[in-house]
């Protein structure tokens, strides 16, 4: 099976702006995560997709959104830019749902985005 | 606030058993902990979880102490390949999921 795919895998933005990131997660898996990971905070839990509906939901700002369609591939969008905002943004499949009893997620390899 | 705390830093010598400690002293009595390690570039992959008893897999065992306030992570031999960085990371068991990460361990494996 392939891996979990992100794109693009690099992103220069300036700030204000608004960017959006796809996750095409393994065939078959039908929950996809997102993640922040800075030097600073280290990684961060965004929220996770469910069947098109979001399940869980970290601490971050509402101009962090996603949304997953019917093939299970998720985007991920951020408005309005900072520059706090530049980040390796990681998106992680799964079968089922976030489970703190197992269900082992497969990270893709992220998109690197940088905020001028 | 709960928090997860690991050592920046270990080092280990090849074909010698690692243990890679994290504490979580506000852990609830429902959270479970995972081990993720992510290597030079890539996303992170998982590497064992538990909730109270000591587990074991092909990878790695994870012993967790008796008061759950804290865990380790043990590599039986340490090659090359296993230098990454380390996450504990804790999960939640609540209807609404929370994981809190652990600022992770980068591990050495020296020749």
């Amino acid at each position: 099976k392939a891996g979990v795919t992100q794109t693009p895998r690099y992103l220069i933005k300036t700030r204000g702006q608004q960017v959006t990131l796809s996750c095409s997660p393994i065939s078959g898996h039908r929950s996809v995560s997102w993640y922040q990971q800075t030097p600073g905070q280290g990684l961060q839990f965004l929220f996770e997709y469910f069947s098109e509906t979001q399940r869980n939901k970290g601490n971050f700002p509402g101009r962090f959104s996603g949304r997953q369609f019917s093939n299970s591939r998720s985007e991920m969008n951020v408005s309005t830019l900072e520059l706090g905002d530049s980040a390796l943004y990681l998106c992680a499949s799964s079968e089922r749902s976030l489970s703190p009893t197992g269900n082992e997620q497969f990270f893709g390899p992220g998109t690197r985005l940088t905020v001028l | 606030d709960a928090k997860t705390t690991q050592p920046n830093s270990m080092e280990s010598n090849e074909e010698e058993p690692v243990h890679l400690p994290c504490n979580h002293s506000t852990i609830s009595g429902t959270d479970y902990i995972h081990w993720y390690r992510q290597l030079p570039s890539q996303g992170p992959e998982y590497v064992i979880h538990g909730l109270t008893s000591n587990v074991n897999n092909r990878m790695a065992s994870l012993a967790i102490a008796e008061d759950r306030k804290s865990s380790t992570l043990i590599l039986h031999r340490a090659t090359l390949r296993d230098a990454a960085v380390y996450y504990c990371i804790r999960i939640s068991s609540g209807s609404a999921r929370q994981l809190t990460f652990g600022s992770g361990t980068q591990l050495t494996v020296l020749p």
